[in-house]
């Protein structure tokens, strides 16, 4: 089983570019999610989907876009890369939506913004 | 909105000795989870626990719902277990249920 698969693992854009970083997962789970990670701070939620066709706000969403068109997918889109937006990301899933199932994680992505 | 602590920030120590990572959280919870984050690596999760303890290979954790703490114990500790420790609680139903605390930096010398 490949678990969560995230694309690319590094990426460096300029200030103004988009981009586009890629979650998969072959586990049917229904509850998929993106996180940030930056030094000195927790992960924090971007945006979440608790199934196709549906997504939600997190806690730091300005700057991200997402959809989830197929149980399998759920791409985070930066319309206009700023360098706030440096950080490592990562994908994460789960069988449902309450924090009482256990999360598989992506390997990260790590993206700079010059 | 949960606060989640832990404890120590950063912890060293030499390889055999048993290691205690604390997490303390604000606000009553359903379900605790510990992940495990190596250096450049990705997130695993270690354990996932709502009461009492769970054990896997040298790995320990405990909760205390009252106290609203949770401990994270290695037995025998190897250099391989140099990584971040986090935890993270939820107070269950709903997506964005999970606050992380910011991890603890954990180092085993041969």
């Amino acid at each position: 089983n490949a678990g969560v698969t995230q694309t690319p693992k590094f990426q460096v854009l300029k200030t103004g570019q988009s981009m586009t970083l890629q979650c998969a997962q072959d586990m049917n789970h229904e509850y998929m999610s993106w996180y940030r990670q930056d030094p000195g701070m927790g992960l924090r939620l971007i945006h979440y989907s608790v199934g196709a066709g549906i997504t939600d706000q997190g806690e730091v969403p300005n700057g991200y876009n997402v959809s989830r068109s197929t149980t399998e997918d759920f791409p985070l889109r930066l319309l206009s890369a700023a360098p706030s937006q440096t950080s490592v990301y990562f994908c994460a899933s789960s069988y449902s939506q309450t924090g009482a199932n256990v999360l598989t994680f992506g390997a990260g992505s790590r993206l700079t913004v010059l | 909105k949960n606060e989640v602590e832990q404890s120590p920030q950063n912890l060293t120590a030499q390889e055999g000795e048993f290691i205690t990572i604390n997490c303390s959280y604000s606000v009553g919870i359903s379900a605790l989870h510990w992940l495990q984050q190596h250096p450049g690596g990705g997130i695993v999760s270690l354990f996932m626990l709502s009461s009492g303890k769970k054990k896997h290979g040298r790995l320990i954790a405990t909760i205390n719902i009252q106290e609203k703490h949770s401990s994270l114990h290695i037995t025998a500790s190897h250099p391989r277990d140099s990584a971040v420790y986090i935890c993270a609680a939820t107070s269950g139903g709903g997506a964005d249920g999970l606050t992380f605390g910011k991890g603890t930096h954990l180092i085993i010398q041969p």
